[in-house]
């Protein structure tokens, strides 16, 4: 079975700092991969994705991410974080199965210092 | 685009009581439909999905149960719940493209 990793589980930066937060996966395969990201008392939202095409996306809010296929990656990165992405980020795998289902990262706590 | 219905946004149920989680979505049709569960610390579990009516597919052995009476209706129950069954869960569908999902506001349970 397919699982997704996120290492770090709290992250906690001053604005302006650099980010990025890891994902690995463990299929082998074709895989569809997202980030979603859920501000304090809100919907879990998409931030972007990756189906095919240039491994390098961009999302919404100034972030991106890489898909690194021989490294089983697909890391999340914004140059210069704000206050307002304090949140907390899921990396998501969708590998093609009958259900078109999701398997989660345990997610990572991003804490920005004003 | 869809909208994702989750009701009621907060519940607090003894133990050994019943529930029944319901989730409608507006603005898409045929959608497969999936029922999460957040942990603190621990992502987000699947628990069920349908990709039509009355077709469930269970991803984990547990003490709840999913159905889909409606193609834009799907409901999440238990007949006695556990300790254990405490958490954010959380409804989600796929909108024109399946490989893409988006979620509801979630309810949170408590179970004492």
């Amino acid at each position: 079975a397919q699982s997704v990793s996120q290492h770090n589980h709290h992250v906690i930066l001053s604005e302006a700092a650099s980010l990025e937060l890891g994902c690995n996966y463990s299929y082998g395969g074709t895989v569809n991969l997202f980030w979603y990201v859920q501000y304090p008392g809100q919907h879990l939202q998409l931030l972007l994705k990756y189906f095919s095409g240039d491994p390098l996306v961009k999302g919404i809010k100034g972030f991106e991410a890489e898909f690194i296929k021989s490294k089983f990656s697909f890391n999340l990165r914004k140059p210069s974080v704000q206050w307002s992405d304090t949140a907390e980020y899921f990396c998501a795998v969708n590998a093609g199965n009958a259900g078109n289902m999701l398997t989660f990262g345990g997610g990572t706590r991003l804490m920005v210092k004003p | 685009s869809q909208t994702i219905h989750q009701w009621p946004a907060t519940l607090v149920q003894p133990v050994g009581s019943p529930l029944s989680l319901e989730c409608t979505v507006e603005g898409t049709s045929n959608p497969n439909l999936y029922w999460y569960r957040q942990a603190a610390g621990r992502g987000l579990q699947l628990l069920f999905y349908s990709v039509g009516i009355g077709q469930i597919s269970s991803e984990v052995p547990q003490n709840l149960s999913a159905s889909r009476p409606q193609d834009r209706q799907f409901i999440l129950s238990s007949k006695k719940l556990l300790l254990s069954d405490s958490g954010f869960y959380l409804c989600a569908c796929t909108g024109t493209s399946l490989n893409e999902q988006f979620f509801g506001p979630g309810t949170r349970l408590t179970v004492l």
